[in-house]
Parts: C-alpha cells; sequence; structure tokens
C-alpha cells in the first residue's frame, strides 16, 4: 500500500513568489491535514480538509491556502513568500473517524530566499 | 488554551539503558494523547497513543500512560537500541471532530551510542 506522496521534495523560492505543493494520501483516506515544521515553532497545524472542505484553520494568515480534491488529493498554495516561510511542510492522511492516527509524508522542503 | 511541552533535548543514552522522556499537557475537556517518531529522513510516524484516563499505550517497547491527576503522558523504554534513534514528539488531539489537528510539542532528540 502506497504512503503518502508529497511532491516537489525540495524546492527553492525567492521573496514574493508564491508556491504550490501537492499531497497524494494513502488509497482510502479521505482526510488530509498540512503542517509547517521549523526548527523555532516545531509541528504547526495549517488545515485539515475532508471531502473537498476545510474541516478546521490554523494561525496562520490568508497567504497561506489550501484545496482537495474530489479523489482526495490535496494542494496547499503560500503567496506572496516571506524568508520565514522557510520550512518542511508536512502532509498527513487519516481515515474518517479515528482521530489523530496520521499518517505523514516526507514532507516538501520550501526555501526562500 | 491547548499546549504540550517536551523535556529538552538532545538526549543521548548507551544501548541497553532505560529511556524516559517527559510529556506534560494543558487542555480543556478530555484529549487524546500521541507519541509521533521521526526517524532520519523519514516521515512521522505514530508510535503510541491513549485515549482517556489511565490509559496505556504501547509499541516496539515503548510505553506511555495517560495520567490525569499530573497532565502527563511521559515515554518509556526498558532498553534502548541504536535503532531507536530519532526525534520524539508528544502530541494531543484537543477538538472533538477534528482529527487531524494535532498540537505537537517541540520535540526530543534521542541519539543511542553502541
Amino acid at each position: 500500500k502506497a504512503g503518502v506522496t508529497q511532491t516537489p521534495r525540495y524546492l527553492i523560492k525567492t521573496r514574493g513568489q508564491q508556491v504550490t505543493l501537492s499531497c497524494s494520501p494513502i488509497s482510502g483516506h479521505r482526510s488530509v491535514s498540512w503542517y509547517q515544521q521549523t526548527p523555532g515553532q516545531g509541528l504547526q497545524f495549517l488545515f485539515e480538509y475532508f471531502s473537498e472542505t476545510q474541516r478546521n484553520k490554523g494561525n496562520f494568515p490568508g497567504r497561506f491556502s489550501g484545496r482537495q480534491f474530489s479523489n482526495s488529493r490535496s494542494e496547499m498554495n503560500v503567496s506572496t513568500l516571506e524568508l520565514g516561510d522557510s520550512a518542511l511542510y508536512l502532509c498527513a492522511s487519516s481515515l474518517q473517524g479515528v482521530t489523530g492516527e496520521l499518517f505523514f509524508g516526507e514532507g516538501s522542503r520550501l526555501t526562500v530566499l | 488554551g491547548n499546549s504540550v511541552t517536551q523535556m529538552e533535548g538532545p538526549v543521548t543514552l548507551s544501548e541497553e539503558a532505560f529511556l524516559t522522556i517527559n510529556c506534560t499537557y494543558t487542555a480543556t475537556g478530555y484529549p487524546s494523547l500521541f507519541w509521533y517518531v521521526q526517524y532520519p529522513g523519514e516521515g512521522l510516524q505514530l508510535l503510541l497513543k491513549a485515549t482517556k484516563a489511565d490509559d496505556k499505550g504501547s509499541n516496539k517497547g515503548f510505553e506511555a500512560t495517560y495520567r490525569k491527576e499530573t497532565t502527563s503522558f511521559h515515554l518509556e523504554k526498558g532498553s534502548v537500541q541504536v535503532s531507536d534513534s530519532a526525534v520524539y514528539f508528544c502530541a494531543l488531539s484537543p477538538t472533538e471532530g477534528s482529527q487531524g489537528n494535532l498540537i505537537f510539542g517541540k520535540g526530543t532528540k534521542l541519539s543511542v551510542k553502541p
């Protein structure tokens, strides 16, 4: 059974640009969550999607957005990139009704110059 | 608000030593508690969980007991191996119905020397 797949794995952008990250969940998982991981702040929740609807959102500015497609794949977008957006962005999928049991991808490492 | 506090790392142990990683939490209601592990170059994996007070989660020789009276969920292992070297994260699930929103501690890096 394939795990959670995130693309791209690494990317470098400059300030002011925007970026789109993609996540394919485990087959059968309809919930997808996104996290930002940095050395200073640790793991911080960005948002959660289920059945193409955003179910919960963390405390991030509106530059961070996401969506989920009918096949449960998800994308997140960060517009007007800032240096502080440099981080590892993790996607996790889970089965509906199983709280907290998340299956994480290896992440997309974003560097903003 | 909800928060998780873990002991600062890194923790360095010799093989077969006893491991304790402290975790305390602040939460309203009755959260579920988790330990996740991140091995070098890999994504986070669920190690164990407990969903109510006095529950003991266990997996791969690791154990943690949900202590409501001390708001703690300390991770223990009786005899660590080199392969246990990783970063360990304590987490709680604060909200009913929001299964993907976890509050994580900062992580504790464990290095086990042969």
